[in-house]
Parts: C-alpha cells; sequence; structure tokens
C-alpha cells in the first residue's frame, strides 16, 4: 500500500507563531492529499484538502501545499492559537480508493 | 444531523473472546471503512468496503473480519481476541465518487483485551 511518512511528530510553538508539517508519498499516481485534525477524545475530522491539479489551498489561516515532482504535501498553519493544539494526520490514496495515514503530529500552541 | 454511530463505545474483554464492532451511518454514504488507531502509529486501514457486494482488505486485516450487512451497516469481528488487539477503533464512511473524497468518523470504540 501507499506508504505516508509525516514529520514532525511533535511540535510546539508559541501563540501567533506559524506551524508547518510535512508528508511524502511514494506512489506517484497519488492524486487527493487530506488533512485532519484529531482533538483529545475526539474522532478526526478533515479540516483541508487538496487534488493534485493544484499546487496550494487556502483556507483562513491553514493551507496546504503540493509538490507532486518531489512527492511531498504540506500543513501550514498561521497565527496560531491555543485552540489549534491537536494531533494532525496527513492521508494519501490506498488502492486508489481508500486511505493511508501518516502516523499524526502532536503539536501543541502555548500561550 | 447525519452521523456515524459506533457501538460499543467501550469495550473490555479476555483473550480468546469473540468480539463485534458495529456501524450504522444516516449520511446515505456507500463507502465504509474500518480503521485501528494506536498511540504513534496513526490510523491503520482494516478493511474498507464500497457497497454491500465488495469486501476489501486493508493494510492489517489478520484477525479481523468483517459484514456489510446493508448500505448503512459495516461490522468489525475479532474471533478471537489477542491483547495487542488493544486499541481505539473508528468507522468511517464516504460519497460514492469516481474520485476520492473526503472520511466521515464514527466517535470511536476503545476496546481492551485483557
Amino acid at each position: 500500500g501507499e506508504n505516508v511518512e509525516q514529520h514532525p511528530s511533535t511540535l510546539s510553538v508559541q501563540e501567533g507563531d506559524s506551524a508547518v508539517i510535512k508528508c511524502t508519498y511514494s506512489d506517484s499516481a497519488s492524486n487527493y492529499f487530506p488533512w485532519y485534525k484529531q482533538e483529545l477524545g475526539k474522532r478526526p475530522q478533515l479540516i483541508i484538502d487538496i487534488r493534485s491539479n493544484v499546487g496550494e489551498k487556502k483556507d483562513q489561516r491553514i493551507a496546504v501545499t503540493l509538490n507532486k515532482t518531489a512527492k511531498h504535501f504540506s500543513l501550514h498553519i498561521t497565527e496560531t492559537q491555543p485552540e489549534d493544539s491537536a494531533v494532525y494526520f496527513c492521508a494519501a490514496p490506498f488502492s486508489g480508493y481508500a486511505l493511508n495515514f501518516g502516523k499524526g503530529t502532536s503539536l501543541l500552541v502555548t500561550p | 444531523d447525519a452521523d456515524v454511530t459506533q457501538t460499543p463505545r467501550n469495550r473490555i474483554t479476555k483473550t480468546g473472546k469473540r468480539i463485534m464492532l458495529e456501524c450504522s451511518q444516516t449520511k446515505g454514504h456507500d463507502r465504509m471503512y474500518w480503521y485501528r488507531q494506536d498511540p504513534g502509529l496513526g490510523l491503520r486501514l482494516i478493511y474498507y468496503s464500497f457497497d454491500v457486494k465488495d469486501i476489501n482488505k486493508g493494510e492489517i486485516s489478520d484477525g479481523y473480519s468483517v459484514s456489510r450487512q446493508a448500505q448503512a451497516k459495516f461490522s468489525l469481528s475479532l474471533e478471537s481476541a489477542i491483547p495487542n488487539q488493544t486499541a481505539l477503533y473508528f468507522c468511517a464512511t464516504s460519497e460514492d465518487r469516481d474520485y476520492l473524497l473526503g472520511l466521515f468518523f464514527g466517535e470511536g470504540s476503545r476496546l481492551t483485551v485483557l
């Protein structure tokens, strides 16, 4: 299946700073890359996704960039707030119509 | 609101017991999935189903089986539970399209095997 590597595993930033999480994938045919946020004790929820026909997508303070040549994509969170503290997962297609997930990044935003 | 419901939410059992985790959804989605979450290992795909007659193995299907009883119901079974199957299990759904869409997760079922 698709191997998805995610870094870093933990990230601590001060409120107001930016946070960047990176993922790499192995299958060059992959065409859909979502990001999920999981708050403590909650279910993962989709926060943003990108398809392979675009290089960047923004939604308020979050953005995702895709580099198909290098086979990596990144989540960018600007002006971080304490409520951004959570575990973030990237994902890439497995067998075309299922998703394999990275191991997650635990983000801590300190006031 | 349309949702994905998992039962039980918590279960403690003993080694060798048979366990079934159930998932039902009111989102009207055709595609359903079972994932397992372990600390530091992320979410790993166990099985997925695109319709009632379609069942596919994921990354870690050994020791598990599934049943798609209806469009809205997808059950995960552990025929003989073992301690390393202690984990948080998530059911998820997605719409049926010719391209991938995001997953909607249930609230999770925490299973402890003693």
